[in-house]
């Protein structure tokens, strides 16, 4: 079935760092790939997400494309803040097969400043 | 508009009771489901819903019931509380789940469940 896979974390970096938090995804059909964090205390939010192959979801600096080839959707910030400092969920929607959306475990990311 | 509110925001319960989790939205959202997240497990499905008067079960059904009466409400129910089932739930909702432009999921704030 559907998958998505997360590097693990925590992920420690100083601010001004540059991030990246690998996502790799397994489906067989056509899906849409998504973003989410969550801060502390709250509910997971869409960060950004890519409907097709060779998209680029961009929102707040961060940045991931949609790579058919590698089957990876990674997510990328050139210059972290304390602010980033959140879980990130990596998740897929493989809307022409059914109606599941399927996320990743998670990974946490603490901002030094 | 709210958004997707969720009540109570915290609850615990003892071993064997029953409560309803409560989970609405006035974005007239067709999909609505129920996750629960622990740690290191990231979120799980529980039941979700593609309108009302249709609910399916999720990766982790046993020991919750759902009902879709309503567009807007999409309560949970958890028929006789175990201490596996201390967790916290999050409810979401979406336009549709099968076109790509309107598959956004939002999120409630979340429901933090103690079982004794």
């Amino acid at each position: 079935g559907d998958s998505v896979t997360q590097m693990e974390g925590p992920v420690t970096l100083s601010e001004e760092a540059f991030l990246t938090i690998n996502c790799t995804y397994t489906a067989t059909g056509y899906p849409s790939l998504f973003w989410y964090v969550q801060y502390p205390g709250e509910g997971l939010q869409l960060l950004l997400k890519a409907t097709k192959a060779d998209d680029k979801g961009s929102n707040k600096g961060f940045e991931a494309t949609y790579r058919k080839e590698t089957t990876s959707f990674h997510l990328e910030k050139g210059s972290v803040q304390v602010s980033d400092s959140a879980v990130y969920f990596c998740a897929l929607s493989d809307w022409n097969r059914d109606d599941k959306i399927i996320f990743g475990k998670g990974t946490r990311l603490h901002i030094l400043p | 508009n709210a958004g997707v509110t969720q009540t109570p925001k915290f609850q615990v319960l003892k071993t064997g009771q029953s409560m309803t989790l409560q989970c609405a939205q006035d974005m007239n959202h067709e999909y609505m489901s129920w996750y629960r997240q622990d740690p290191g497990m990231g979120l799980r499905l529980i039941h979700y819903s593609v309108g009302a008067g249709i609910t399916d079960q999720g990766e982790v059904p046993n020991g919750y019931n759902v009902s879709r009466s309503t567009t807007e409400d999409f309560p949970l129910r958890l028929l006789s509380a175990a201490p596996s089932q201390t967790s916290v739930y999050f409810c979401a909702s979406s336009y549709s789940n099968s076109a790509p432009l309107y598959n956004e999921q939002f999120f409630g704030p979340g429901t933090r469940l103690t079982v004794l």
